[in-house]
């Protein structure tokens, strides 16, 4: 799987839109990218994924370059909520298996 | 639909002993993946199991061992315990993966185990 690199830390007000950023700049055409963040001491939680179209859903919109070596996840109006570490991973469409390799990911604090 | 549980959520052991966790996957899910989590190396994979066999293994040593029941559900087992193998082990399940693609995994909340 293609390795990602992620900012280590970022702060964002509440209400305002968080933007996380992604750098994936090895991956190739069969890869798809995928986010999970991981709220203090729980189980990483399934954010959003996408293959070459910006995605959104009830939690996120997820943003894919046209040549797909970088990606934003948006988190449209941040609560404190959010406060997380945010992982960015990418994963081949047809893995054999589920093995995801998570990085240090991005530590979010959202202040009041 | 009930997510993915995970008993006993904390343990204590001390070193030497061997020690059991259980996960029950979402319903319908079949593949099942273990994970370790530690301050000093992240979360790094154990191993998965789908459909009662072992799909994909991570690299730990063989004290690190899993098995997969015909109702889904899992079990690991780490024997004789050393103090580094102290931290949060998490479940996670999904549907299966594979030609379909690969579809996310959801996680449940750790076992938070301390050897001693």
């Amino acid at each position: 799987d293609a390795k990602t690199t992620q900012p280590p830390s970022m702060d964002c007000a509440e209400g305002r839109a968080a933007n996380l950023p992604c750098n994936h700049s090895t991956i190739s055409g069969n890869e798809y990218v995928y986010w999970y963040r991981q709220i203090h001491s729980q189980g990483p939680q399934y954010i959003i994924h996408g293959l070459k179209n910006n995605e959104t859903n009830e939690m996120a919109s997820l943003i894919i370059t046209e040549d797909r070596k970088s990606s934003t996840l948006i988190l449209p109006h941040a609560t404190l909520r959010d406060t997380a570490v945010y992982y960015c991973i990418v994963r081949l469409i047809k893995a054999a298996g589920n093995k995801l390799t998570f990085g240090g990911g991005t530590r979010v604090l959202v202040k009041p | 639909k009930a997510g993915v549980t995970q008993t006993p959520r904390y343990l204590i052991k001390t070193r030497g002993q061997q020690v059991t966790l259980s996960c029950s996957p979402i319903s319908g899910h079949r593949s099942v993946s273990w994970y370790q989590q530690t301050p000093g190396q992240g979360l790094q994979f154990l191993f998965e199991y789908f459909s009662e066999t072992q799909r994909n293994k991570g690299n730990f040593p063989g004290r690190f061992s899993g098995r997969q029941f015909s109702n889904s559900r899992s079990e690991m087992n780490v024997s004789t315990l050393e103090l580094g193998d102290s931290a949060l082990y998490l479940c996670a399940s999904s549907l299966g993966g594979g030609s379909g693609g690969v579809p996310p995994q959801y996680f449940g909340p750790g076992t938070r185990l301390l050897v001693l």
